[in-house]
This record gives C-alpha cells, sequence and structure tokens, in this order.
C-alpha cells in the first residue's frame, strides 16, 4: 500500500517554464490537496478537490491549476514558472468532509525556479 | 478567522525525558477538530494524535498526550520518555467539524532530541 506517492521528489526550473507535479494516492479517497510549505509561512492550501473532475481553489491559487481526471490522481501545474513559486509542495488525501478523516501527506517535492 | 499559534519556535530535549509543546487557538466556532502533526527530516507529514472539540478526556498514543483545555483554547503535546527519532518539526493544525479544507496551521516548533 504505497499511500500518496508525488513525483518528481526534486526539480529545478528556470523562469518562464513549465511543469506539471503529479499526485497519486491508492486509497480510494475523495479529497484530494495541495500544499505549499515555505520557511516561516506554515503550510499554505493551493487547491484542492472534492471529487473526481472537481477543482476548487485554496489560499493561494494564482500561478497553479490543477485537474482531477481520475479519482487517484491530482495535477499541479505551473504554466510559466516564476522564482516565487520556489517551495516544497505537499500532496494529501482524506477519504472525506470531516475531521475523523484525517490527512494523508505525500513526501514532499521540492522545487527551485532560477 | 481561526488562528492556530505555536510559540516556541525551537525546542531540545534529552533523551528519555518529557517535553511539553505548546498550541494555542483562536475560533468561535464550538465544533471542531485538533491535530498534531509530525514531519520529520524525511519532510513527510505523518499525524501525531487527534482530538475531537467535544470530548473532554484527552486523547493519547502511547507516548503521546495532549491536554486540551477548551475554554483557554490551548493544546498542548507531551512527549514522553523522548527518543532520538522523535526529532522533527512538530505543527499544531485546527479544523472546523464537516469543513476539511479549512486545516489551519501553526507554523510549527523544531524539536531536537538529543543523545
Amino acid at each position: 500500500n504505497a499511500g500518496v506517492t508525488q513525483t518528481p521528489k526534486f526539480r529545478v526550473l528556470k523562469t518562464g517554464q513549465s511543469m506539471t507535479l503529479l499526485c497519486a494516492q491508492d486509497m480510494n479517497h475523495e479529497y484530494m490537496y495541495w500544499y505549499r510549505q515555505d520557511p516561516g509561512m506554515g503550510l499554505r492550501l493551493i487547491h484542492y478537490s472534492v471529487g473526481e473532475g472537481t477543482t476548487a481553489k485554496g489560499e493561494v491559487p494564482d500561478g497553479y491549476n490543477v485537474s482531477r481526471l481520475k479519482k487517484q490522481n491530482f495535477l499541479l501545474g505551473l504554466e510559466s514558472a516564476a522564482p516565487s513559486q520556489t517551495s516544497v509542495y505537499f500532496c494529501a488525501s482524506s477519504f472525506g468532509n470531516s475531521g475523523a478523516n484525517v490527512l494523508t501527506f505525500g513526501a514532499g517535492s521540492r522545487l527551485t525556479v532560477l | 478567522a481561526q488562528t492556530v499559534t505555536q510559540s516556541q519556535p525551537e525546542m531540545s530535549v534529552q533523551e528519555a525525558e518529557t517535553v511539553t509543546l505548546s498550541c494555542t487557538y483562536d475560533t468561535s466556532e464550538n465544533n471542531y477538530y485538533l491535530f498534531w502533526y509530525k514531519q520529520p527530516p524525511s519532510r513527510q507529514m505523518i499525524l501525531v494524535i487527534r482530538q475531537e472539540a467535544y470530548k473532554q478526556q484527552n486523547a493519547t498514543e502511547n507516548r503521546f498526550s495532549v491536554n486540551f483545555q477548551k475554554a483557554a483554547k490551548s493544546f498542548s503535546l507531551k512527549i514522553s520518555d523522548s527518543q532520538l527519532g522523535d526529532t522533527a518539526m512538530y505543527f499544531c493544525a485546527f479544523m472546523r467539524a464537516g469543513n476539511n479544507r479549512k486545516l489551519i496551521w501553526g507554523l510549527g516548533t523544531s524539536l531536537a532530541v538529543n543523545p
């Protein structure tokens, strides 16, 4: 049981390049989330999805797009990377919409934009 | 708006001793959940313990226990018999009941367990 898997784990981009982070979960979870973690700022929610085919904006959605074409996958895209998007990105998933269904996190993806 | 405050950016403890990490939160909600997550150097966020606000009994998980003071809006984490593997960042988080996407995080406490 792999849980939540993020690829790639590390990536270096030049300003203006595009890339996609893939999150895959094998727990049949309905909810999936993308967070970014920056020093001194904790975790901030970028986008989330409450089910296949749905997405919604979180706290800091600008500069990112997401897609949830399949229930098990949640993709985070950067169309034109900026140095401000240098961060560690975490994907998480949960079964439902209550505190009883805690988040399961991936191992993170470190992105550097030069 | 809800906020979560962890007032101790860094702490250290000797192996086998007990340490308490502080967390306070601000909310007008009555039904909510509180969490402590651990982030070791490997980066993966792991749930340590969870507390439902409607439960008066403090949650415990092996060496980890909480002191939940609802009126004071305080949610501290006690780690007993500290082990080297407890070295990590610890994050306190708040969530309104029924609204999973509104997970509010503290900025974390870096705990070092010294041999």
